[in-house]
């Protein structure tokens, strides 16, 4: 069965502190995101990767950065952590499609606050 | 630029009634074009996919979508709904030929009620 998982479902921290966001994919997928999900505003994407080592911003990057050392894993960090950046957190992997067809299969999320 | 955009983000019909979820799309080129499912605390689960094959396009649970070029659209439909359809409905597009790590955009949702 694929299997997106992430380190927390729900996490609290407190304002400037640096926060780590872990997924790790066991299907041998190509392609990793990072997005956040607010209500109204549906699925933004913070970040991907397609390789290890290798990242793409997505529409809205600022105050996050990725890490992909390992293929099977992709970590979101927040540098500086805000209360603007409390949100639902998802991550999702696909396989290398062809012409672009890439279904994403995605982790339970992690529901970040921060004071 | 690839868009989409869902109509309404709140449906409520009585259970056994017709879902009928909008979903128009904007994409220069043929596009593959998603639902999927948010049930409440969880992630986004595959409902159907378009990728040319069909235009009419069958799903889990009982779903179902027709894609209609001239229209721009791909609205997702099921006959009878039960109450275990109650989440979070998202239409997202990818588009044909792109890198390998294309993206998929995301509509803002449909919250799905379904009342006894």
């Amino acid at each position: 069965d694929v299997k997106v998982t992430q380190s927390s479902r729900y996490l609290v921290k407190r304002t400037g502190e640096k926060v780590f966001l872990e997924c790790v994919q066991d299907m041998d997928h190509e392609n990793m995101f990072w997005y956040r999900q607010d209500p109204g505003l549906g699925l933004r994407l913070i970040y991907f990767s397609y390789d290890v080592k290798m990242k793409e911003k997505g529409d809205i990057p600022e105050g996050y950065s990725v890490s992909r050392e390992k293929k099977e894993r992709f970590s979101l960090i927040l540098e500086s952590a805000s209360t603007n950046q409390t949100s639902m957190y998802l991550c999702a992997s696909s396989q290398m499609g062809q012409g672009g067809y890439n279904e994403q299969f995605f982790g339970p999320g992690t529901r970040l606050t921060v004071l | 630029a690839q868009s989409v955009t869902q109509l309404g983000s709140h449906v409520s019909v009585s259970e056994g009634a017709l879902v009928l979820l909008r979903c128009n799309y904007s994409s220069s080129v043929p596009p593959y074009l998603f639902w999927y499912v948010q049930y409440p605390n969880q992630g986004l689960q595959l409902l159907l996919k378009y990728t040319s094959a069909a235009t009419l396009v069958k799903g889990i649970n009982g779903f179902e979508a027709e894609f209609k070029k001239s229209e721009t659209s791909f609205h997702l439909t099921k006959p009878s709904a039960h109450m275990s359809d109650a989440a979070e409905y998202f239409c997202a597009v990818s588009e044909w030929g792109s890198s390998s790590a294309s993206k998929i955009i995301f509509g803002s949702g449909t919250r799905l009620s379904i009342r006894p």
